[in-house]
């Protein structure tokens, strides 16, 4: 198993640019989340699935939209990018049943810089 | 939200053993703990999860205190790669992860 894949690494854009941040898991998990972290911060949820056709706001949503069409996949997309967006970006999926706990898998990061 | 409190950092000398406090003195009765560490430079990483009862796994323990508004990371043995930062996170299904600002563990050789 690959875990949970994000693309890309690294990305530059520039102030008022667009772009979708992929993330793929390929562990049938049914929950999936947005995370972002600050420099010498800890992880801010964005937002979260619990499944196919269901997200949620977390935290920190404004500027930000998600979808989730298949059970893998879940992008990130930033419409209009805003020097503040510049953070490390992480991805992750669990599963989850009513009344349990399960661990959450963490991709590896975007880092991206808004400029 | 379900808040935890951590010290900021905290040091250790190498293949001695860790123990990482963690306050919750707002607990739930359906919150997990949940501890995960951040390793320089990657995505958080699962550590150990329990409800009431002490629980051990492979890579560390967690002692939970009976009144459950405190626990402790145990790593029995640090080694150079426990350098990270760890988390104490409250969970219940459906809620969301507040991951705090963790606690920095340096290992000293």
């Amino acid at each position: 198993n690959a875990g949970v894949t994000q693309t890309p690494k690294f990305r530059i854009l520039k102030i008022g640019q667009s772009m979708t941040l992929q993330c793929t898991q390929d562990m049938n998990h049914n929950y999936m989340y947005w995370y972002r972290q600050d420099p010498g911060m800890g992880l801010k949820l964005i937002y979260y699935s619990v499944g196919a056709g269901i997200t949620d706001k977390g935290e920190v949503p404004n500027g930000y939209n998600v979808s989730r069409s298949t059970t893998e996949d879940f992008p990130l997309r930033l419409e209009l990018a805003a020097p503040s967006q510049t953070s490390v970006y992480f991805c992750a999926s669990s599963y989850s049943f009513q009344g349990s706990s399960y661990e959450q898998y963490f991709g590896p990061g975007t880092r991206l810089t808004v400029t | 939200d379900a808040k935890t409190t951590q010290p900021n950092s905290m040091e250790s000398n190498e293949e001695e053993p860790v123990h990482l406090p963690c306050n919750h003195s707002t607990i739930s009765g359906t919150d997990y703990i949940h501890w995960y560490r951040q390793l320089p430079s990657q995505g958080p990483e699962y550590v150990i999860h329990g409800l009431t009862s002490n629980v051990n796994n492979r890579m560390a323990s967690l002692a939970i205190a009976e009144d459950r508004k405190s626990s402790t990371l145990i790593l029995h043995r640090a080694t150079l790669r426990d350098a990270a930062v760890y988390y104490c996170i409250l969970y219940y299904t459906g809620n969301q992860f507040y991951f705090g600002t963790g606690t920095s563990l340096t290992v000293i050789p």
